[in-house]
């Protein structure tokens, strides 16, 4: 069964450095999500993305965050400068097309820690 | 305003019980609701959703949404201890390409 995949599972970075979160959603899908899950807090999106544009985002996804799908099977999401309080679940989802937004489905996450 | 809220538990019950897991949400724009099941630092797992207001079962899971109540149930029957879970409910507006709005989500864990 076709499944999203993430890399790396684990990210320490030191309070500063740049980070690169990296996903591969399914191949046939063509809408491309970020999520983060701080510990013990619920799924907040972060950004959506179609036909390599930004479709929305959310108050979170600042001038820190950028998004690009490099090629076509990879879609990343990167974290300048991080803080302390990027650290956090991150999570990348893709649905099929606008008709299904609703049916996103999720990667195993990349857990960040900022030191 | 988006907000969804769920009792964050834990709920605990027996093996074979039938368990009833509820969301409630504000926005009235929402059509699509969505049960997701997340296993500890693992990603959100989609297990059904819904169009409106109505009943959908599949297998030992129903889900049924009350619109005019803004109200979301989740029913397990025979709940196993596979079961054992966080469930977050997901309520959706349609159309374009939001992000989907979580509740915080309850805690189930069923006793062998």
């Amino acid at each position: 069964e076709p499944e999203v995949t993430q890399t790396p599972s684990h990210q320490v970075t030191q309070m500063g450095q740049e980070v690169i979160l990296r996903c591969v959603p399914i191949s046939n899908h063509l809408y491309f999500y970020w999520y983060r899950q701080i510990l013990g807090q619920k799924v907040e999106f972060l950004v959506s993305f179609y036909n390599n544009e930004i479709s929305e985002k959310s108050e979170i996804f600042d001038d820190q965050f950028s998004v690009e799908r490099p090629d076509g099977s990879n879609f990343t999401l990167k974290i300048r400068s991080t803080k302390l309080e990027d650290s956090a679940m991150y999570f990348c989802a893709s649905s099929a097309s606008s008709a299904a937004a609703y049916e996103q489905y999720f990667g195993p996450g990349t857990r960040l820690t900022v030191t | 305003q988006k907000e969804v809220e769920q009792d964050p538990g834990p709920l605990s019950v027996p093996e074979g019980a039938i368990v009833s897991l509820n969301c409630t949400y504000s926005n009235s724009a929402f059509q699509y609701f969505m049960w997701y099941r997340q296993y500890s630092r693992k990603g959100p797992e989609l297990l059904m959703y819904t169009y409106s207001s109505g009943n959908k079962e599949d297998g030992r899971f129903t889900a049924q949404v009350d619109k005019s109540s803004k109200y979301i149930s989740l029913f397990i029957r025979d709940s196993q201890p596979s079961d054992s879970a966080t469930y977050l409910c997901a309520p959706y507006s349609g159309g374009g390409a939001d992000g989907l709005t979580f509740g915080k989500g309850t805690h189930l864990i069923i006793q062998p």
